[in-house]
């Protein structure tokens, strides 16, 4: 049960584009297409942005997007917004019957 | 509105027990799996455990089993998490976390996350 990669930080400047990479393996993003990713604000409760690798929950921006290839998933946020800095998760269903995250990312705007 | 709101956090000893409470309104509680994932104080998340709809599945993380136990009470609209033999590295903010639908395996995503109950191991 390995926490899925993602870099540690990445940064941009308002206006601009980021994608954060989420890499796992075979058994977890490279099977499903269970991919979500989350957004936290310090302090706060995680909130979900993107569910089943590329679908947006309602009230969520289409400034957030998600996809997928082979064992990477990767969340690319456009328009860079001044509260858009946060951390960043990704999760996936493993076949271990286990979710598994991302160690996070710290998006800096 | 969704609201999951967890209870029975606290300080307690290593090797010591805790019961997590999570009290879910604004849906239809029986149709949904309800996930346990915590965080270590500057950490990142860690999924717990899972329970799908009238919990007939249910999952563990490997750090966990053995230990723990996640239980639903449908009349009541709530999520237990029995923990037992504590160690240091749980001590973490709990958050109850209700899935897209009714299996914790293949409606896995979490879509609304509780506030967290904090839970700190120490003697």
């Amino acid at each position: 049960q390995s926490a899925l990669t993602q870099p540690a930080s990445v940064s941009g400047s308002p206006g601009q584009s980021i994608t954060i990479s989420c890499t796992g393996t075979s058994s977890d993003i490279g099977r499903f297409h269970l991919v979500s990713w989350h957004q936290q604000h310090p302090g706060k409760a995680p909130k979900l942005l993107i569910y089943e690798v590329s679908k947006r929950p309602s009230g969520i921006s289409n400034r957030f997007s998600g996809s997928k290839s082979d064992n990477t998933a990767s969340l690319t946020i456009s328009g860079l917004q001044a509260e858009d800095e946060a951390d960043y998760y990704c999760c996936s269903y493993a076949d271990s019957g286990t979710l598994i995250f991302g160690g996070g990312t710290k998006l800096t705007v | 509105e969704v609201q999951l709101v967890e209870s029975g956090g606290g300080l307690v000893q290593p090797g010591k027990s805790l019961r997590l409470s999570c009290a879910a309104s604004g849906f239809n509680f029986d149709d949904y799996a309800i996930h346990w994932v915590r965080q270590a104080p500057g950490k990142g998340l860690d999924w717990v455990s899972g329970i799908s709809w009238k919990g007939g599945d249910i999952g563990y993380a490997d750090s966990v089993k053995g230990r723990f136990t996640i239980s639903r009470d449908d009349a009541k609209y709530s999520v237990h998490l029995q923990m037992n033999s504590l160690r240091g590295e749980d001590t973490a903010l709990y958050y109850c976390a209700k899935a897209r639908g009714y299996s914790y395996r293949l409606d896995s995503a979490i879509h609304h996350w509780g506030q967290g109950t904090l839970v700190i191991v120490s003697s």
